[in-house]
């Protein structure tokens, strides 16, 4: 299994503030997705990171995939309530067809 | 489309029951898994199905299993249920393992007592 760590585990933040969540490995991943999940649901899919280097933007949110692909980052700028929930990374292998999770990121946004 | 579909939402179980939980799927997708969901473990790959009539274990297999006779439907039994399988249970589809969008289920919270 090619362990991935997320950090920071938690983050409370107020409304408006800027915040980075990262995904590391020292295994590479021939892709990497991120996810959001809200209490009592299942993960919904944000992007698929695929190229080195690669950055993609979702209106406040930057996810990027770093050069090596063995990490990636998810900023958020001005944050909202909404953005509250569980954001999980998770890696496809070079090799094998099991997608590896993160243990997630709980953020918590308050008005 | 109704998605990916779970059934039951919630279950108590007593140690030592079996059960079966539910998992279906409408879109037609050839790659279907089962997680498990624990506080601060994250999703753990239980087993995994590439198609019809083909299973493999995922990361936690065991006291699991699954078979799956059609494109559509993957259910995961429980043989012997311990208190160490209370957790929530996700069911998740996709076109393929990697670049694809893993679509999950709603989730089966299992409690064993």
């Amino acid at each position: 299994t090619q362990l991935l760590e997320q950090s920071p585990q938690f983050l409370s933040i107020q409304e408006g503030e800027n915040l980075t969540v990262y995904c590391n490995s020292s295994s590479v991943f021939s892709s990497l997705q991120w996810y959001r999940q809200e209490p009592g649901e299942g993960p919904v899919l944000l992007v698929t990171v695929v190229t080195g280097g690669e950055v993609k933007k979702l209106k406040r949110l930057t996810f990027q995939f770093g050069d090596a692909r063995k990490d990636s980052s998810l900023h958020i700028t001005a944050a909202q309530p909404g953005d509250t929930g569980l954001y999980l990374c998770a890696g496809a292998p070079d090799s094998g067809y099991a997608l590896n999770f993160g243990k997630g990121t709980s953020l918590l946004v308050t008005p | 489309n109704a998605g990916v579909t779970q059934t039951p939402k919630f279950q108590v179980l007593k140690t030592g029951q079996s059960m079966t939980l539910q998992c279906a799927q409408d879109m037609n997708h050839e790659y279907m898994s089962w997680y498990r969901q624990d506080p601060g473990m994250g999703l753990r790959l239980i087993h995994y199905s590439v198609g019809a009539g083909i299973t493999d274990q995922g990361e936690v297999p065991n006291g699991y299993n699954v078979s799956r006779s059609t494109t559509e439907d993957f259910p995961l039994r429980l043989l012997s249920a311990a208190p160490s399988q209370t957790s929530v249970y996700f069911c998740a589809s996709s076109r393929s393992p990697w670049y694809n969008e893993q679509f999950f289920g709603p989730g089966t919270r299992l409690t064993v007592l």
